[in-house]
């Protein structure tokens, strides 16, 4: 299983430039998500899905569009990149277990560089 | 709103130390709470979880205990050893499970020196 695969691992956009980081899963999970991670912030939620069809706003949404076609996909999309995106993305899929928790799978992740 | 707190680091420890990595939480209800790891250059593996209060989460040699009373989940592991070295991420869950959100804390760095 390739569990949460992310593409591309590294980028580097000029400001204004648009781009799509691409996440698929091959695990049939009903839920997926993007985080940012910078430095001595964790991880913040960007966008989430509920299932195909469905997705939300998570606490820092702006500058981002998602959209959920299919169980697999979940593509994050930069719509006119500035610096302050210069990040590190995670994608992750997850599952409710036995006991009602959230079990995420994250993706190695796609470092973003905005000049 | 709901809110994951982690003592700050980095924390450094020799080879076969005792470790704890302290977590506290806000959050109204009853949240499943986690510890992550992340390894440098990967991402994020699920290393431990307990969903209710006094439950225990075990994995390679950690341990944590859901405190509700101290809304408290501390990560401890009683002998470290070099390839522990990590950020560690404390995180919850709501109960109901239904969006499939976790709220991180801001991750704590765990460098092991032989």
């Amino acid at each position: 299983n390739a569990g949460v695969t992310q593409t591309p691992k590294f980028q580097v956009l000029k400001t204004g430039q648009s781009m799509t980081l691409q996440c698929a899963q091959d695990m049939n999970h009903e839920y997926m998500s993007w985080y940012r991670q910078d430095p001595g912030m964790g991880l913040r939620l960007i966008h989430y899905s509920v299932g195909a069809g469905i997705t939300d706003q998570g606490e820092v949404p702006n500058g981002y569009n998602v959209s959920r076609s299919t169980t697999e996909d979940f593509p994050l999309r930069l719509l006119s990149a500035a610096p302050s995106q210069t990040s590190v993305y995670f994608c992750a899929s997850s599952y409710r277990d036995s006991r009602g928790a959230n079990v995420l799978t994250f993706g190695a992740g796609s470092r973003l560089t905005v000049l | 709103g709901d809110s994951v707190t982690q003592m700050e680091g980095p924390v450094t420890l020799s080879e076969e130390a005792f470790l704890t990595i302290n977590c506290t939480y806000t959050a109204t209800g009853y949240p499943s709470l986690f510890w992550y790891v992340q390894y440098p250059g990967e991402g994020l593996q699920l290393l431990l979880k307990a969903t209710k209060a006094d439950d225990k989460g075990s994995n390679k040699g950690f341990e944590a205990t859901y405190r509700k009373e101290t809304t408290s989940f501390h990560l401890e592991k009683g002998s470290v050893q070099v390839s522990d070295s990590a950020v560690y991420f404390c995180a919850l869950s709501d109960r109901s499970g239904n969006t499939g959100k976790l709220i991180f804390g801001q991750g704590t760095t765990l460098q092991v020196k032989p």
